[in-house]
This record gives structure tokens, sequence and C-alpha cells, in this order.
């Protein structure tokens, strides 16, 4: 059982926006910066997005990240097909000796 | 351009250590505020943190884990060691190394080595 708290799968047509939810408490999301990782299949994971809603460099404007209180959101706009892949958020959490904990993941699909 | 890359054993036997060493370039540990991490993923299921080391040689651990892991460096080696004790088949996963900075948080990432635990 992961520590954050996302919906197993998502999906959408291409074109669409798309938005992933990720649940935490006071002591990871509430008080940590959030990051989002893509991962293709039989690939590693990616940085996508760091510090609740900034891209590293070469990451589309499409993706966006959000925070609010103890729950963060990735959005994806514009979805296009080689977006399909499992997606996860993570944070620092302060009560467990300062680990990174991660959500369970949710696989995109692109209909 | 920064670049990991994990290697060790592929196939381990139950209640042996495993070591796992993480190659990297492009950093050095020794630069403040830098960290080298460990995460693991068994097949089909979520990332799991495992531990992180930091330039300063301060260490954290997954609590779940902590008595059977430990994490150190050689940064003359520019190398990260990961020890498991006591493997048991529910650690089966691919592990993979990551570089960490700040509020990157752990932004780039090994290509990860796969691990099975059978007798």
């Amino acid at each position: 059982q992961s520590v954050l708290t996302q919906p197993p799968s998502a999906s959408g047509t291409p074109g669409q926006r798309v938005t992933i939810s990720c649940s935490g408490s006071s002591s990871n999301i509430g008080s940590n910066y959030v990051y989002w990782y893509q991962q293709l299949p039989g690939t590693a994971p990616k940085l996508l997005i760091y510090r609740n809603n900034q891209r590293p460099s070469g990451v589309p404007d499409r993706f966006s990240g959000s925070k609010s209180g103890t729950s963060a959101s990735l959005a994806i706009s514009g979805l296009r097909s080689e977006d399909e892949a499992d997606y996860y958020c993570a944070a620092w959490d302060d009560s467990l000796s300062g680990m990174l904990v991660f959500g369970g993941g949710t696989k995109l699909t692109v209909l | 351009q920064i670049t990991l890359k994990e290697s060790g054993p592929t196939l381990v036997k139950p209640t042996q250590t495993l070591t796992l060493t993480c190659t990297f370039s492009g950093f050095s540990l020794s630069t403040s505020g830098v960290g080298v991490g460990w995460i693991r993923q068994p097949p089909g299921k979520a990332l799991e943190w495992l531990a992180l080391i930091y330039w300063n040689d301060d260490k954290r651990y997954s609590p779940s884990l902590k008595s059977r892991l430990t994490i150190t460096k050689d940064t003359s080696k520019n190398q990260v060691v990961l020890t498991m004790t006591n493997m048991d088949p529910v650690d089966t996963a691919t592990y993979y190394c990551a570089h960490s900075r700040g509020y990157y948080g752990m932004d780039v990432w090994g290509q990860g080595t796969t691990v099975t635990v059978s007798s």
C-alpha cells in the first residue's frame, strides 16, 4: 500500500486534457514539494515535474503540475498517443525518516 | 550530462546478500547538496524508495527496510553501493539508482538492473 494515493487508471482521447490526482498528508505533500514521474513501458522513470509545478528542460508545456494543501495533480493537455505511460507522484515525508514516498501509479491510456 | 548505471547480480538465492553498484558520471558526490539514491520496482508494481546518501555522508533509509540496507559511497570512483541482506523472493524487482539535488528531487535515473531472487 503506497503512502500517496493515485487513481489506478485514467484515459483520454487525442487532443483532450486529462488530470491525475495525488493525495497525501500533512507530513508529505502538505509540507514538501511534489514530483511527478513518467514511466514509458519498459523504461526507467523520467522526471516530469519538480517543485510542485516546474518542468525540467525538454518537458513539453502540455504537462503541468499543481498542489493545494495535501493534494496535488498532474494535467496533460493536447493528449498524444506517446503520452500513454504510467505516472507516479512523489514527495519527501518528514515523519518517515525523511524518505521519499511514492504514489501507486496511474496508468494513462490514450484511446 | 549526468548519467548513472546500475550493476550487480541478476540472480540471487534466498537468504543471500545482494550488492548493487551505481556508477555515475557528470557530477561529483562531494558537491554540496548532491545525493544518490536507490529505488526499486517489483514486476508490475509501483516504485519503492530504498535509501539515499548525501555528499556529506548523511544516509537515509526506508524505515521498513532499514535493518537490511547499507548504503555507502566511494567519491574517488564515482560509485555508490547498496547492500541488502537476507534476500527473499519478494525482493525480486528492477533496482534503479538516481541523482538527487535539492528541490529538483531525484531528477536523473539509471536504466535499472533486474534482480531475481530464487533458489
